[in-house]
């Protein structure tokens, strides 16, 4: 299995669509995992932390399946300015400062 | 405001040549870091570092040094010994893991080095 794995996509769907994207990880002692959202050329930025009970910011919800080893995100009520590249962070080297980051699932929400 | 800088934006460099990438940030952070990433591809670290003067290579150190004599800053260099440098540079600055996970990384905006 790989570090961290995501479906590239892309996701295109129309605005107001629920989206929602999977990352599985390959180290089950991992304890910290995130979402960052990177935009065409830009840097990444963190759009949530994940915490083990789930947790939701306005139309964001991340969830974690320790047992099954993924994390997800969910996006409800699309927007245009949704549209972007979603990174999957996980600290597979438990233990140490190193975050690994997916590849991301490039999303695209259309009029 | 509070954040991490990345000087130039844009940086040419010519084949044989070692050039420096900057990163300061003022947001108090302990741990900074050194991502490389390529069209199409997740970031790979290059360097990390803790705290003021230690550092550690990552995945993909080779052809690159780094220092870190001051909290607020830590230059990326190139080297001529990077075959393929051309790339989108990110820094990035976390607060120290305090034993109970790992602090998200903040990041600055990035340098793009192509190669002349």
């Amino acid at each position: 299995r790989k570090e961290v794995e995501q479906d590239p996509g892309p996701f295109n769907v129309p605005e107001g669509a629920t989206v929602a994207f999977n990352c599985t990880y390959s180290n089950s002692a991992s304890q910290s995992f995130f979402w960052y959202r990177q935009d065409c050329r830009k840097e990444p930025k963190l759009l949530m932390s994940v915490y083990s009970s789930g947790n939701e910011d306005g139309r964001f919800t991340a969830q974690l399946n320790r047992a099954s080893q993924y994390i997800s995100l969910l996006i409800r009520d699309s927007k245009l300015s949704d549209s972007a590249t979603y990174l999957c962070v996980v600290n597979i080297r438990a233990g140490s400062y190193q975050l690994t980051f997916g590849k991301g699932t490039k999303l695209s929400v259309i009029p | 405001d509070g954040g991490i800088t990345q000087s130039p934006k844009y940086l040419f460099r010519k084949e044989g040549q070692n050039v420096t990438l900057s990163c300061e940030q003022n947001l108090n952070h302990d741990a900074m870091y050194w991502y490389r990433q390529d069209p199409g591809q997740g970031l790979r670290l290059i360097y990390y570092s803790q705290i003021v003067n230690d550092f550690q290579k990552g995945d993909i150190a080779e052809g690159y040094s780094v220092s870190r004599e001051k909290k607020e800053s830590f230059p990326l260099t190139v080297t001529s010994a990077q075959k393929n440098p051309t790339a989108f540079y990110l820094c990035a600055s976390s607060l120290n893991d305090r034993g109970v996970g790992n602090q998200p990384q903040h990041f600055g905006d990035g340098t793009r080095l192509s190669i002349l």
